[in-house]
């Protein structure tokens, strides 16, 4: 079945830095990406995602990057904020899979 | 009103007891979904349900059931609960196959 690697698992940043997030997946057939923010005490909501047919999207501060290749895909915050200080997520979706995948989380901290 | 309704929020219990967390949405999904967090592991799959008569097992089912009573409740429980099935757990649905997910706000429980 689908494997999701997540790395880091902490990530520290001033406020105004970029951080980056990145994941990998075994499964070549996944087409589906999406990156969920959890919040203190809530529970997960999707930010971006992407599908396999395209190679980045951008959402503002937000940027999430695909290589089908190498079988990785990355999140990407600008000019970062306090209130961008929560847990991240990244996830796959098989073609035949029925159910996310979630990697193991990323704890972001934004100090000012 | 919340979307996606987990009872109870908070649960401590003790080893052998049988214990059933509910969820219950008012998107008019059908695809319902049992996560379970642990600090350092992520969100991992229990079980999904696409319809009243459709359940599925995820990535750790054992130890776990599930009844879908309705479209909008679908309950799990632990027919005798153990202490390392101390974790937050979270409902989510989901409107089609590869749309977001709408997680509720998560449930947890310890298990003495």
């Amino acid at each position: 079945g689908e494997n999701v690697e997540q790395h880091p698992s902490t990530l520290s940043v001033q406020e105004g830095d970029s951080a980056v997030i990145k994941c990998t997946y075994s499964d070549s057939a996944s087409n589906y990406f999406p990156w969920y923010k959890q919040e203190l005490g809530k529970g997960p909501q999707l930010i971006i995602d992407i599908r396999s047919n395209v190679g980045e999207k951008k959402d503002q501060r937000i940027a999430v990057t695909l290589n089908k290749t190498a079988k990785h895909f990355s999140l990407h915050i600008t000019e970062t904020q306090p209130e961008d200080s929560a847990v991240y997520f990244c996830a796959a979706l098989t073609q035949a899979g029925t159910a996310l995948i979630f990697g193991k989380g990323t704890t972001l901290s934004v100090s000012s | 009103d919340a979307d996606v309704t987990q009872t109870p929020r908070n649960r401590i219990t003790k080893t052998g007891k049988r214990i059933m967390l509910e969820c219950s949405q008012t998107k008019g999904h059908d695809r319902m979904y049992w996560y379970r967090q642990d600090p350092g592991l992520g969100l991992q799959l229990i079980y999904y349900s696409f319809d009243v008569k459709d359940i599925n097992k995820g990535e750790i089912s054992d130890g776990y059931s599930v009844s879908r009573q309705a479209q909008a409740k679908f309950s799990l429980s632990l027919e005798s609960a153990i202490p390392n099935q101390t974790a937050l757990y979270f409902c989510a649905t989901q409107g089609h196959l590869g749309e977001k997910l709408f997680f509720g706000s998560g449930t947890q429980l310890s298990v003495l």
